[in-house]
């Protein structure tokens, strides 16, 4: 699977927007980028997921440019509750059984 | 629809003992997957189940790991004998058949914590 970077930690406050950039320079061709978001003692959540463009759902935007190396995932509005780990992973999600492989995050830290 | 579920939550045993774990995934997932975080890593995979077939055990670190899915429903994680680099969380995760959706979204338990002592 493809290598993502992404930032280790980021600060916001309420109300205000967030994107987290992640980096997948050696995508292939049948690789989705996928995110997935961490509560303490919890585990991972699917938020959102893209091959290209932009997608949207009720949580969050997922932005890939056209040569899809690199994914922003847009969190509008965030609140103390968006507090987490956000995980990027790239790879074949079009295949059953694959496993994910996380890296370490990033971390978003919320404050009022 | 109930998630997936994982029990215990967390689990307390000494160096030499033994612990079962129990998945017991989203109803009619096939997909049944066993991953774990310890201390100060990255979650890694342990393997996947398809139904009650291992599909891929790549992930499991040695033959202290035993994992079953009898009857392709719940699945247990049998750790004998535990040590002490074994504590970590065990995360759970399942996903539908691949003939019905077009990728492969997983659904991840809350997880066990794992302490040996």
């Amino acid at each position: 699977l493809a290598k993502t970077t992404q930032p280790i930690s980021m600060d916001s406050y309420e109300g205000q927007e967030v994107n987290i950039t992640c980096s997948h320079n050696n995508i292939a061709t049948n690789d989705y980028i996928t995110w997935y978001q961490q509560f303490p003692s919890q585990g991972p959540r699917f938020i959102i997921q893209g091959y290209k463009t932009k997608v949207t759902n009720e949580v969050a935007s997922l932005f890939i440019p056209a040569d899809r190396k690199s994914s922003t995932l847009s969190l509008p509005r965030v609140s103390l509750s968006d507090t987490a780990v956000y995980y990027c992973l790239v790879g074949a999600f079009n295949q059953a059984g694959t496993a994910l492989i996380f890296g370490k995050g990033t971390t978003l830290s919320v404050s009022s | 629809e109930a998630g997936v579920t994982q029990f215990p939550s967390h689990s307390v045993i000494e160096k030499g003992q033994t612990v079962t774990l129990r998945c017991d995934p989203i109803s009619g997932h096939d997909n049944l997957y066993w991953y774990r975080r310890v201390m100060g890593k990255e979650i890694k995979f342990l393997l996947h189940f398809v139904k009650e077939s291992k599909q891929d055990e790549s992930g499991m670190p040695n033959n202290r790991f035993l994992a079953e899915r009898t009857g392709g429903t719940y699945s247990t994680l049998k750790v004998q004998p535990a040590e002490l680099e074994d504590s970590g969380v065990y995360f759970c995760a399942s996903s539908q058949d691949m003939a019905s959706v077009s990728t492969d979204t997983q659904y991840f338990g809350p997880g066990t914590r794992l302490t040996v002592l």
